[in-house]
């Protein structure tokens, strides 16, 4: 069954320090990948995504990610994290498969919660 | 400004009741959503629909049918509420072919007891 792995599911950092959380799939054929954060009391909202193209895709606030195909990886990126950065972030991938003849799922990952210490 | 809506923040049921949660887009989109939230489990699928009256089962539909009559609402339907239901249930929605990204509502966070 296809699926989504965040390895790190608590990380802490302090201000500036650099992020990099992990998200490997399942997956062999053609996918999307996305990122998605969740702040304290908001709703999920896209950060990034990648279609095709140049591997390395930027998002909003600082915040990147490659796609290295041969190793099944998304990895997320900041060089420098802020405390507003504290959220709940979910990688998800979408298998190239029609469904009905007529859309994709979208598979999220169990998330990576980040605390940001000022 | 895009809004996708549930109509309940907070919900508290008994177990054996039936649910109803709402969920609306503005935005005319064709797809919908139906996920719950559960912590270390991240996001999972309980059904989705991408055109009126038409639905499709996700990865964890036991429990739980939909509704799609128009295409702006899109409703889940707890026939007989377990307390393994309890979660956080988030509706979403987007366009065809899921370049467009997904737009979530706040949630709704379902007690049952």
């Amino acid at each position: 069954a296809q699926s989504v792995s965040q390895h790190n599911h608590h990380v802490i950092l302090s201000e500036a320090a650099s992020l990099e959380l992990g998200c490997n799939y399942s997956y062999g054929g053609t996918v999307n990948l996305f990122w998605y954060v969740q702040y304290p009391g908001q709703h999920l909202q896209l950060l990034l995504k990648y279609f095709s193209g140049d591997p390395l895709v930027k998002g909003i606030k600082g915040f990147e990610a490659e796609f290295i195909k041969s190793k099944f990886s998304f990895n997320l990126r900041k060089p420098s994290v802020q405390w507003s950065d504290t959220a709940e972030y979910f990688c998800a991938v979408s298998p190239l498969v029609r469904y009905g003849g007529a859309t994709n799922k979208l598979i999220f990952g169990t998330g990576t919660l980040l605390a940001v210490q000022p | 400004d895009v809004k996708v809506t549930q109509s309940s923040r907070y919900l508290v049921k008994r177990t054996g009741e039936k649910v109803f949660l709402e969920c609306v887009q503005d935005m005319d989109h064709e797809n919908m959503f139906w996920y719950r939230q559960d912590p270390g489990l991240g996001l999972r699928l309980i059904y989705f629909s991408y055109d009126v009256k038409m639905k499709e089962k996700g990865d964890i539909p036991e429990g739980y049918s939909v509704s799609r009559e128009k295409k702006e609402r899109f409703s889940l339907i707890l026939e007989s509420a377990s307390t393994n239901q309890t979660s956080m249930y988030l509706c979403a929605s987007n366009n065809r072919g899921l370049e467009e990204k997904l737009f979530f509502g706040s949630g709704t966070q379902l007690s049952v007891l």
